[in-house]
C-alpha cells in the first residue's frame, strides 16, 4: 500500500469558520509533511513532521495549526483563513533516514481549499 | 535566478514522439526527484537520482552530477503522458525539504 488519503477532496470555508484537513498513511513512514500549492505553481513546504514532533515550519501564519496525532495521522487545523489562502493542499509521507534527503515523498491527491 | 530551472515551461508533442524535458540545478545535492502531476492535484514521484539512469516503462532519467543537469526522456508518448512534470531537489543541508523547479506543462494529443 503506497497511498496518503486525503480528506476532504474540496473545502469550502468562510473566513470565521474552523475546519480540518486530514492526511492518512499507513505505509510505516515517521516523515510527513503539509504543501500548499497555488494554481500553475509548484508545492510550497508548510510544515513537517518527523516522528511526529514537528521539526520543520516555514514561518507559516497561526492561523494555520499542523498537528500530528500518532504516526499515521496527520491534520492541519485552519481557523479564520483569508481568501489568498485558497489553494491546493498537499500531504506527503517518507521514509526517515538521516538527513532525510534521499526518501521518495509519497503525495495524497490533496484538498482543494477556497475561502469564501 | 532559480535554484532549480526547467526548460521548456510549456510543450505540445503529437502522439508517438520522443520527449525531452531538461533541468539543471546551481546547488549541491544529494538527490533529484521528478514527478508527475495530473489534473485534479496529486503528485506521483516518478524517479529519484543521484547519479546515471533509471528508467521504467517508457520513462528514462538522466542525471550528469558534474554538469548539473537532468532529463527525463518520454519514448512514444501517449495523450495519458499528458501532465506537469516537475523536478525537484535535495540536499543534506536541508534534509527533507525539495526545492523545486516550476514545472514543464506537457500536452500529448492524438
Amino acid at each position: 500500500d503506497t497511498e496518503v488519503t486525503q480528506t476532504p477532496k474540496h473545502l469550502v470555508m468562510g473566513m470565521t469558520n474552523k475546519k480540518s484537513l486530514k492526511c492518512e498513511q499507513h505505509m510505516g513512514h515517521r516523515a510527513m509533511y503539509w504543501y500548499k500549492q497555488k494554481a500553475k505553481k509548484p508545492p510550497e513546504l508548510m510544515f513537517v513532521y518527523s516522528y511526529e514532533k514537528l521539526s520543520i515550519n516555514e514561518s507559516v501564519p497561526s492561523r494555520f495549526s499542523p498537528e500530528c496525532p500518532n504516526s499515521s495521522l496527520l491534520n492541519l487545523h485552519l481557523h479564520a483563513l483569508q481568501p489568498e489562502d485558497s489553494a491546493l493542499y498537499l500531504c506527503a509521507s517518507s521514509q526517515p533516514t538521516r538527513g532525510l534527503a534521499k526518501n521518495i515523498q509519497y503525495f495524497g491527491a490533496g484538498t482543494r481549499l477556497s475561502v469564501l | 535566478k532559480n535554484e532549480v530551472e526547467q526548460s521548456p515551461q510549456n510543450l505540445t508533442a503529437q502522439e508517438g514522439e520522443f520527449i525531452t524535458i531538461n533541468c539543471s540545478y546551481s546547488v549541491g545535492i544529494s538527490a533529484l526527484h521528478w514527478l508527475q502531476q495530473h489534473p485534479g492535484g496529486g503528485i506521483v514521484s516518478l524517479f529519484m537520482l543521484s547519479s546515471g539512469k533509471k528508467k521504467h516503462g517508457r520513462l528514462i532519467a538522466t542525471i550528469n552530477i558534474q554538469e548539473k543537469h537532468s532529463s527525463l526522456h518520454i519514448t512514444a508518448s501517449h495523450p495519458r503522458d499528458s501532465a506537469v512534470y516537475i523536478c525537484a531537489v535535495s540536499d543534506e543541508t536541508s534534509g527533507s525539504r525539495l526545492t523545486f523547479g516550476e514545472g514543464t506543462q506537457l500536452t500529448v494529443n492524438p
